[in-house]
């Protein structure tokens, strides 16, 4: 079967880094996607990997690990509008988005 | 640009009754997608579309049917609702297959069968 896990929860500290990762076993692999989820609305693209390595764009970093199953989302300067969901997804051999349930990022003061 | 809009916003349904939701995009993109969302649950693929004139099946397709006859719209049918359904649903659209084209998604349509 396929899965992609992510942690449920987390929170950090405004100002502060956090991590989020999301771990992999699907059939094929064409690359990998973060999106953005605020309460109540749709989800927005982030990033995608394709190759191992780090992908910087302004505060958000993107890194995959493609013979780990493995990725991570980094969050730099933490700020309250960065509170949301972050959603990882897999493009599978069919080229079909596999999705994780998301992390929910709580940002505090 | 609208992007991807999606209609009606909410709608609560009784057990039975049907509806279509009604999905829009204005970038000409081939490939559009619905998808139900669920709490602890990733986004599923309802059924999907490679351009006009086709649909395909996804991952939880039962209960669903969907059109595509024109290429800005894609409808997606319930034609006999179960609670089973209450969910939030998105529509996304892409410009192609490629393994890196981000989707563009619509802002929800919220159902809730009683």
């Amino acid at each position: 079967g396929q899965n992609i896990d992510q942690p449920t929860e987390m929170t950090a500290t405004e100002g502060a880094i956090v991590q989020i990762n999301c771990t992999y076993q699907t059939s094929g692999f064409n690359g990998l996607f973060w999106y953005q989820q605020h309460a109540g609305e749709a989800p927005t693209f982030l990033s995608y990997n394709v190759l191992d390595g780090l992908e910087e764009k302004g505060r958000f970093s993107s890194f995959l690990s493609r013979s780990k199953g493995y990725s991570y989302l980094l969050l730099k300067e933490l700020q309250m509008k960065d509170s949301a969901s972050y959603l990882c997804a897999v493009v599978d051999s069919n080229y079909q988005l596999i999705w994780g349930a998301g992390t929910k990022l709580i940002i505090k003061p | 640009n609208a992007g991807v809009t999606q209609t009606p916003k909410f709608r609560v349904l009784k057990t039975g009754q049907s509806m279509t939701l009604l999905c829009a995009q204005d970038m000409n993109h081939e490939y559009m997608y619905w998808y139900r969302q669920d709490p602890g649950m990733g986004l599923r693929l309802i059924h999907y579309s490679v351009g006009e004139g086709t649909t395909a099946k996804g991952e939880v397709p039962d209960g669903y049917n969907v059109s595509r006859l024109k290429k800005q719209n894609f409808l997606l049918g319930l034609e006999s609702a179960a609670p089973s359904q209450t969910s939030v649903y998105f529509c996304a659209s892409t410009n192609g297959q490629g393994a890196s084209d981000e989707q563009f998604f619509g802002p929800g349509t919220r159902l809730t069968v009683l």
